[in-house]
């Protein structure tokens, strides 16, 4: 039974560029949750997605946007990229759908993005 | 609103020798409360979690972790730490009340064995 699968594993972006990071869920999971880690930091929410819609939002502009599919998965989409955004960014999921958090999340490997 | 905060960032021990990781968090309502561990270059792995119950909770590779409602803490323990738990590790919490409840991590402890 596959886990949480991010992709791509690594990725160099231009300062002003547009990304497009995405997951799929663990088999059985409805919920995706995204979040930035900064170097030597810990996990920082960005948002969650349910039923196809985003249902939670951290602190985060708007230039971080997602996206979740009939079928689960989910993308991150972040416009505008700046240097600051350079993070490892992680995708959870979770059953449940109303309490998920109660649950605990799986997380996926993550995606470091570089941004130059 | 909820908050976590780890006392420690970095906690180096010897091989063999106990180990606790302190958690506080804040919060106006009830919480579940997690410890996530995470090893270089990976993603985070749920390590346990206090959802009710008994307020001492266990894994499978001998961490424990105490719910102290009057203390707001969620304090890890290992009796006997092994070279394989070096790793970072979040305490992370979430409100049992809302409907689409978020988990919010503090900041990490590195826990680093010597030999």
């Amino acid at each position: 039974d596959a886990g949480v699968t991010q992709s791509p594993t690594h990725l160099i972006k231009t300062r002003g560029q547009q990304v497009t990071l995405r997951c799929s869920p663990k088999s059985g999971h409805d919920t995706v949750s995204w979040y930035q880690q900064a170097l030597g930091q810990g996990p920082q929410f960005i948002f969650q997605y349910y039923e196809e819609e985003e249902r939670q939002r951290g602190n985060f502009p708007d230039r971080f946007s997602g996206h979740q599919f009939p079928n689960y998965s989910s993308e991150l989409n972040v416009n505008a990229l700046l240097l600051g955004d350079s993070a490892l960014y992680l995708c959870a999921s979770s059953p449940g759908g109303r309490w998920s958090g109660n649950y605990g999340y799986t997380f996926g490997s993550g995606t470091r993005l570089t941004v130059v | 609103a909820q908050s976590v905060t780890q006392l420690d960032s970095q906690v180096p021990v010897f091989e063999e020798a106990p180990v606790e990781l302190r958690c506080n968090y804040s919060s106006s309502v009830s919480v579940y409360l997690f410890w996530y561990v995470q090893y270089p270059n990976q993603g985070l792995q749920l390590l346990l979690k206090y959802l009710s119950g008994s307020t001492l909770v266990e894994s499978i590779n001998g961490f424990e972790a105490e719910f102290n409602k009057s203390q707001t803490s969620f304090h890890l323990r290992k009796p006997s730490v092994h070279i394989s738990d070096t790793a970072e590790y979040f305490c992370a919490v979430s409100d049992s009340y809302s409907s689409a409840s978020k988990i919010i991590f503090g900041s990490g402890t590195r826990l680093s064995i010597r030999p």
